[in-house]
């Protein structure tokens, strides 16, 4: 079956850095998601992609979040300057549907530590 | 504000059945899904309900009651496998999909 992978698996930085986590989603889906896990809380979302441009983003999705998709088959997000709070699992998501996007396929997630 | 509200723990013995009842409160909706995640693992769907009624997949059913704003998760004959949370999920129109904080499920021998 076909899956969302994700880069790197781990991910340790300084707080203050950038980071970039990279998805890359099942190719003949065209919604991209991000979502973030903090260790035994519930999934939040944080922005979805269509069409190369940002369809919707939540609260926490401010100015030190972006994503793009910079080829055909690559899905990234950016954390400008790392905070504390920012360590969490990231999980990358894709869908082939677009009405009530009903099945996201989900990688195996990036571990981000920030100290 | 958006909601929705899961039980955050089940206990259950290997063989039976439990519900998982989820209820939600979002400014829009287009359907009901439920995901399993393993520790350490990412989640998984399960089932979809966009629509009134039950939903049977193998040992997995879901209900949904668009009326009650209320739904559930009902697995059957469990294993030991089925120890993980499990999350309900609404899309609440166009591209965004929100999470409930999950359920714990532990399967006892």
């Amino acid at each position: 079956e076909p899956e969302v992978t994700q880069t790197p698996s781990h991910q340790v930085t300084q707080m203050g850095q950038e980071v970039i986590l990279r998805c890359v989603p099942i190719s003949n889906h065209l919604y991209f998601y991000w979502y973030r896990q903090i260790l035994g809380q519930k999934v939040e979302f944080l922005v979805s992609f269509y069409n190369n441009e940002i369809s919707e983003k939540s609260e926490i999705f401010d100015d030190q979040f972006s994503v793009e998709r910079p080829d055909g088959s690559n899905f990234t997000l950016k954390i400008r300057s790392t905070k504390l709070e920012d360590s969490a699992m990231y999980f990358c998501a894709s869908s082939g549907a677009r009405q009530g996007n009903e099945k996201l396929f989900f990688g195996s997630g990036t571990q981000l530590s920030v100290l | 504000g958006q909601s929705l509200e899961q039980p955050s723990e089940v206990t259950a013995v290997e063989g039976a059945i439990v519900q998982i009842n989820c209820t939600y409160q979002t400014s829009g909706f287009y359907g009901l899904s439920w995901y399993q995640q393993h520790d350490g693992g990412a989640p998984t769907f399960l089932s979809y309900n966009a629509l009134d009624g039950l939903e049977e997949t193998g040992r997995f059913s879901s209900f949904l009651s668009r009326s009650d704003s209320y739904g559930y998760l009902l697995l059957q004959e469990l294993q030991m496998k089925d120890s993980a949370s499990y999350f309900c999920a609404v899309n609440t129109g166009g591209f965004k999909t929100i999470f409930g904080a999950g359920t714990r499920l532990f399967v006892k021998a």
